[in-house]
């Protein structure tokens, strides 16, 4: 089992849709949490940090749930300009575990 | 600022060639990293380092050596290129510190014939 899981997608959506995506890790003793995005052949880009509170940066929130050991993206009003893949990023020490990402495709 | 950056962008090589992946940073972050990028795997870590002078294995090391001479420079070496070691990688920096999100390089696209 892969230490941190992601749905692959694609999803496809269309404009102005709601559209959330769920990341698991295995890592109970897991610290640190991020949401990535990266367009095609380029290098991933911090989205946001995801903090035990919940967090909140404009149409974008993310979820920690420790409990269950998942973290949540929602994004809100989607835009075209959101196609891309996502990535959730756990970390523990200095030991930063990638999901292979979920796609996302916004249509007109 | 900027920021990290890798050489080559591209590079082919012949299995059993040799050759370097160069990284600097300038945000004088103590941590740097090397991962790999394959399709459905997500990115994998090969090696970092928490400061000058040390280094050590991530996830799939085998095949790569490092060294981290300052604490701008991490330098990534593969010795005997295989094929397996097609891929697209990233070399990526970040501030110590629990929650400090990691610092991307624009990637160099490996091909080892």
């Amino acid at each position: 089992r892969k230490e941190v899981e992601q749905d692959p997608g694609p999803f496809n959506v269309p404009e102005g849709a709601t559209v959330a995506f769920n990341c698991t890790y295995s890592n109970s003793a897991s610290q640190s949490f991020f949401w990535y995005r990266q367009d095609c052949r380029k290098e991933p880009k911090l989205l946001m940090s995801v903090y035990s509170s919940g967090n909140e940066d404009g149409r974008f929130t993310a979820q920690l749930n420790r409990a269950s050991q998942y973290i949540s993206l929602l994004i809100r009003d989607s835009k075209l300009s959101d196609s891309a893949t996502y990535l959730c990023v756990v970390g523990r020490n200095n030991d930063m575990r990638f999901g292979a990402g979920t796609r996302l495709t916004v249509k007109p | 600022n900027a920021g990290v950056t890798q050489t080559p962008k591209f590079q082919v090589l012949k299995t059993g060639q040799s050759m370097t992946l160069q990284c600097a940073q300038d945000m004088n972050h103590e941590y740097m990293s090397w991962y790999r990028q394959d399709p459905g795997m997500g990115l994998r870590l090969i090696h970092y380092s928490v400061g000058a002078g040390i280094t050590d294995q991530g996830e799939v090391p085998n095949g790569y050596n490092v060294s981290r001479s300052t604490t701008e420079d991490f330098p990534l070496r593969l010795l005997s290129a295989a094929p397996s070691q097609t891929s697209v990688y990233f070399c990526a920096s970040r501030r110590t510190g629990y929650n400090s999100p990691l610092h991307f390089g624009n990637g160099t696209r490996l091909t080892v014939t």
